[in-house]
């Protein structure tokens, strides 16, 4: 069964700092690997989304990298701003008709 | 982008009434959509998935009878608490897979309370 785990479970810095998100996954075999946000309480928001064929994927200020063979990728958010602080969350699709396996989440505060 | 809706976005309601929420996707068509549950301080919760014109996939602990989910269009899903009590209180998110393709799309959320 896949597990999905993401660490820190909370993060806190201050304007304009580099912020690190690492997610990590147990079974290997994805499809693909889904970074969202989500607003306190709100829906989520797609950021990312890299395909198993993808070692990275660039939007903006963010950035996600994908190694399969160690189950994990990492969130990059370059220059952070108040308006970043969120829960941010990853996910795995299980099956082919994509049922998403969430981790727990990462919640940042970043302080102006 | 691909954007998904949900009516209503909060709704109150007396226990052993029944509610419908809907979830549409407005751009796009979605031959799958999920329906999620979500409690404070916690991730999101799978509760079923739904494909276009076929019966929904309950996940295991998930009363069929009591949420009930049509998915009788390419974009629109629609999950019904019947006979709802306090306990079926909470968010309750969609989303909608864009047919054809990977990337899933999440609806802003219904905050449920059941007094």
């Amino acid at each position: 069964k896949q597990e999905v785990t993401q660490i820190p479970a909370a993060l806190s810095v201050p304007e304009g700092e580099n912020l690190v998100l690492n997610c990590s996954f147990t079974d290997s075999a994805i499809y693909n690997l889904q970074w969202f946000r989500q607003d306190p309480g709100k829906g989520l928001t797609s950021l990312l989304l890299i395909q198993s064929s993808q070692r990275e994927q660039t939007s903006g200020r963010l950035n996600a990298s994908l190694d399969k063979s160690s189950g994990r990728s990492t969130l990059y958010i370059a220059a952070s701003q108040p308006g970043d602080s969120a829960t941010y969350l990853c996910a795995v699709p299980t099956d082919s008709w994509g049922k998403l396996q969430f981790g727990a989440g990462t919640q940042v505060v970043v302080t102006p | 982008g691909a954007v998904v809706s949900q009516h209503p976005s909060w709704v109150i309601c007396k226990s052993g009434t029944s509610v419908k929420i809907e979830c549409r996707s407005l751009d796009f068509q979605a031959t799958t959509m999920f329906w999620y549950r979500q409690f404070p301080k916690q991730s999101l919760m799978l509760m079923a998935t739904s494909n276009e014109g076929s019966k929904a996939t309950y996940e295991q602990g998930v009363e069929k009878d009591k949420f009930l989910i049509n998915h009788a269009s390419l974009t629109l899903s629609t999950l019904t608490v019947t006979s709802a009590h306090p306990e079926d209180s909470s968010f309750y998110i969609c989303s909608a897979r864009i047919a054809g393709g990977n990337e899933q799309f999440f609806g802003p959320g219904t905050r449920l309370t059941v007094l």
